[in-house]
C-alpha cells in the first residue's frame, strides 16, 4: 500500500523561528491535507493542497504532486504552533474519500 | 464553520461491557469516519459511512460496528470492550465538494 513519511519526526524551536515540515508519499493521490493536533488532542483541519501552494497567516504550504511531496512551512514560530503536524492523503483512484495519514511531526516551541 | 462534537472527552470502562461513541455533524455531510490513534501507529480508520444506514469496513474493523440511523449521527460500538482498545477514538466529517476532512475533539477510552 501507498506509504506516506513525515520528517523530521520530532523538532523543537525557540519561539520566532522558522521550520520546514516535510510528507513524501509513494503514489499518486488526489488530497492531501495537512492537520496540527493539539496538545487536548483535537484534529485542526490546516490546508487542503492537493497540489500548488497556499498560505494561511504564518503558515503556508506547497504540494508538488508529480514529485509526490509536500512541504508545510512555518514561519515565526509561537508557542501556541506545539502539537503534532500530520499529513494524511487520498489515494488517486483508491476507495473515494479515505485518508492515510503519515506518523506525523511532533513539534515543540520553545519561548 | 464546521463542528463535529463527540458525546465524551474521557471515558472509563470494564472489560466485557459494550461501549458507545457517538459523534454527530451540523453540517448536512453524506461522509463520517471513525479513526482511533495509538502512539507510534499513528491514525487508523476503523469504519466510516456514506450515506445512511450504510457503512464500509476501514483498515481495522475487527472488534467494532457502527450505526448510522440519522445523517448527522455515526455511533461506534465496541460490543464486548477490551483492554486493547484502550485508545483515542476520533470522528470525522467530509466537507464537499473540497473532500476536507474535518475532526471533532476526540474520546479517550480506557479499558480496564
Amino acid at each position: 500500500g501507498i506509504q506516506v513519511e513525515q520528517s523530521p519526526p520530532d523538532l523543537i524551536l525557540q519561539e520566532g523561528a522558522n521550520s520546514t515540515l516535510r510528507c513524501n508519499f509513494s503514489d499518486s493521490v488526489n488530497n492531501l491535507q495537512w492537520f496540527h493536533q493539539n496538545p487536548w488532542g483535537q484534529l485542526i483541519n490546516l490546508f487542503y493542497i492537493p497540489s500548488g501552494t497556499k498560505q494561511n497567516g504564518r503558515l503556508s504550504a506547497t504540494t508538488v504532486a508529480t514529485e509526490r511531496y509536500s512541504l508545510l512551512y512555518i514561519s515565526s514560530s509561537q508557542t501556541t504552533d506545539s502539537g503534532v503536524y500530520f499529513c494524511a492523503v487520498e489515494l488517486k483512484g483508491g476507495a473515494t474519500n479515505k485518508l492515510i495519514f503519515g506518523t506525523g511531526t511532533l513539534l515543540a516551541v520553545q519561548p | 464553520d464546521v463542528k463535529v462534537t463527540q458525546s465524551s472527552r474521557y471515558l472509563v470502562k470494564r472489560t466485557g461491557e459494550k461501549v458507545f461513541l457517538e459523534c454527530v455533524q451540523d453540517m448536512d455531510h453524506e461522509n463520517m469516519f471513525w479513526y482511533r490513534q495509538d502512539p507510534g501507529l499513528g491514525l487508523r480508520l476503523i469504519y466510516f459511512s456514506y450515506d445512511v444506514k450504510m457503512k464500509e469496513k476501514g483498515d481495522i474493523p475487527e472488534g467494532y460496528s457502527v450505526s448510522r440511523e440519522k445523517k448527522e449521527r455515526f455511533s461506534l460500538i465496541l460490543e464486548s470492550a477490551s483492554t486493547n482498545q484502550t485508545s483515542m477514538y476520533l470522528c470525522a466529517s467530509l466537507t464537499l465538494p473540497r473532500f476536507e476532512q474535518y475532526f471533532g475533539p476526540g474520546t479517550r477510552l480506557t479499558v480496564t
